[in-house]
């Protein structure tokens, strides 16, 4: 079983409608990340949660927000879609280790289309 | 203003060849470098990784150097093999006060021809 798992895989909303992705993990860790992922560009964070309480923005998180209902998941909200938003959606999860920079692990990821 | 750059979008080498997979960056705050790996519809895999304190780290068949004042780095496979072909992300990072936030490049594909 994945331990980083993403749903749904692949989702086509139009402008205006309110979607939610959803990220569940069973590795323990009590950080969580949202990045999208455009043609031709890397990963941009969106989010990320370092525990239940503790939710902060990322480099692009204009149009989003998250919740972080449990250590084990994070939801990413599009209140609104609008097409530029159209994107490939990853979850990734790591822990804290307090030496050098955590090793993030990365969900499937979520095609999202919005027309 | 990217500040990891991957200059090359695709690589194409022979099975059994080395792949040298290239990455610059301009913030002099990076101290620690990461490699994934992404197949199609799968999410990053985490590759190898360097510390700035290091100028080469291996894993098996992979290989990463770093040259600091050049602020280069770089990722080598030897021997290539077809499964290796993928999309190669290099990530950066400063291991201080936001040791989570990775800066990734835009990333390149390799594709490894029997």
């Amino acid at each position: 079983d994945a331990d980083v798992t993403q749903t749904p895989r692949n989702r086509i909303t139009k402008t205006g409608k309110r979607i939610m992705l959803e990220c569940s993990q069973t590795k323990g860790h009590d950080r969580m990340y949202w990045y999208r992922q455009d043609p031709g560009l890397g990963l941009r964070l969106i989010y990320y949660s370092f525990d239940v309480k503790d939710i902060n923005k990322g480099e692009i998180s204009d149009g989003y927000s998250v919740s972080r209902q449990a250590q084990a998941k994070f939801s990413l909200s599009l209140e609104s879609a609008i097409p530029n938003q159209t994107a490939l959606y990853f979850c990734a999860t790591s822990e804290q280790t307090g030496v050098g920079t955590d090793t993030q692990y990365f969900g499937p990821g979520t095609r999202l289309t919005v027309l | 203003d990217q500040q990891v750059k991957q200059n090359s979008p695709s690589l194409s080498v022979q099975e059994g060849r080395i792949s040298i997979l290239n990455c610059d960056y301009t913030n002099s705050m990076f101290d620690y470098f990461l490699w994934y790996k992404k197949y199609p519809a799968e999410g990053p895999t985490f590759l190898i990784s360097i510390s700035s304190i290091k100028d080469k780290n291996e894993d098996g068949r992979f290989t990463v150097f770093l040259n600091k004042s050049a602020k280069h780095l770089s990722l080598h496979i030897v021997p290539s093999q077809p499964g290796d072909s993928a999309v190669y992300f290099c990530a950066a990072s400063e291991s201080g006060g936001s040791n989570y936030k990775l800066t990734f490049g835009k990333g390149t594909l390799l594709t490894v021809n029997p």
